[in-house]
């Protein structure tokens, strides 16, 4: 069984510019959720997508949103890019959220903003 | 407001020791425990986890303690190895919900 597929593994971009990260879950997983991992910040979670629908969402600024397609895969936008925006973004995947709350992660996308 | 507190920040054990890392959390709505693993230039891998209704959980070297009214949980790694060398998290999340309230990690370090 395929793991969790992110793509790109690396971004370099430049203040004031948007990027667009795409995660791939598990087949037959429905929720998505979406982690950025800092040194001093740890991982804080972004928002996750069940269904299509974003189900829950952290306290990140409105220059973060995601969205999930039909086929469960899910890309997550950040605009108007900041200095503080460079961290590793993870994608994690479970099967419905429910009882049964295993989240499995991606590699993650190594996001540098210049 | 970090729910989740996880110590200590970093840890050195010789090869064959108790590693211990332990977390406390504030919400008791919190009914979910799992313990993440990492390596550098990877991403978390689940490693064990636990629900309240039991007091231990244990997985080949790795044990979970849990004591539901302290509100705080460990992770214990037996005969600890020089591979088992990564960073360590603990998280915490609600039934039904897939949203995890991770602690900042604990960077083990096993000496050979």
């Amino acid at each position: 069984k395929a793991g969790v597929t992110q793509t790109p593994r690396y971004l370099i971009k430049t203040r004031g510019q948007q990027v667009t990260l795409s995660c791939s879950p598990i087949s037959g997983h429905r929720s998505v959720s979406w982690y950025q991992q800092t040194p001093g910040q740890g991982l804080q979670f972004l928002f996750e997508y069940f269904s299509e629908t974003q189900r829950n969402k952290g306290n990140f600024p409105g220059r973060f949103s995601g969205r999930q397609f039909s086929n469960s895969r899910s890309e997550m936008n950040v605009s108007t890019l900041e200095l503080g925006d460079s961290a590793l973004y993870l994608c994690a995947s479970s099967s419905t959220g429910g009882l049964n709350t295993e989240a499995f992660f991606g590699q993650g996308t190594r996001l540098t903003v210049v | 407001q970090q729910q989740v507190k996880q110590s200590p920040q970093s840890l050195i054990v010789q090869k064959g020791g108790i590693s211990i890392i332990n977390c406390a959390y504030e919400n008791t709505a919190f009914d979910y425990f799992p313990w993440y693993q990492q390596f550098p230039g990877k991403g978390p891998a689940l490693l064990i986890a636990i629900r309240p209704d039991v007091s231990e959980k244990k997985e080949g070297r790795f044990t979970i303690s849990f004591n539901k009214s302290a509100k705080q949980f460990s992770l214990h790694i037996m005969d600890s190895q020089p591979g088992d060398s990564a960073t360590y998290f603990c998280a915490a999340s609600y039934s039904g919900y897939s949203t995890l309230t991770f602690g900042k990690g604990t960077m083990l370090l096993v000496s050979p």
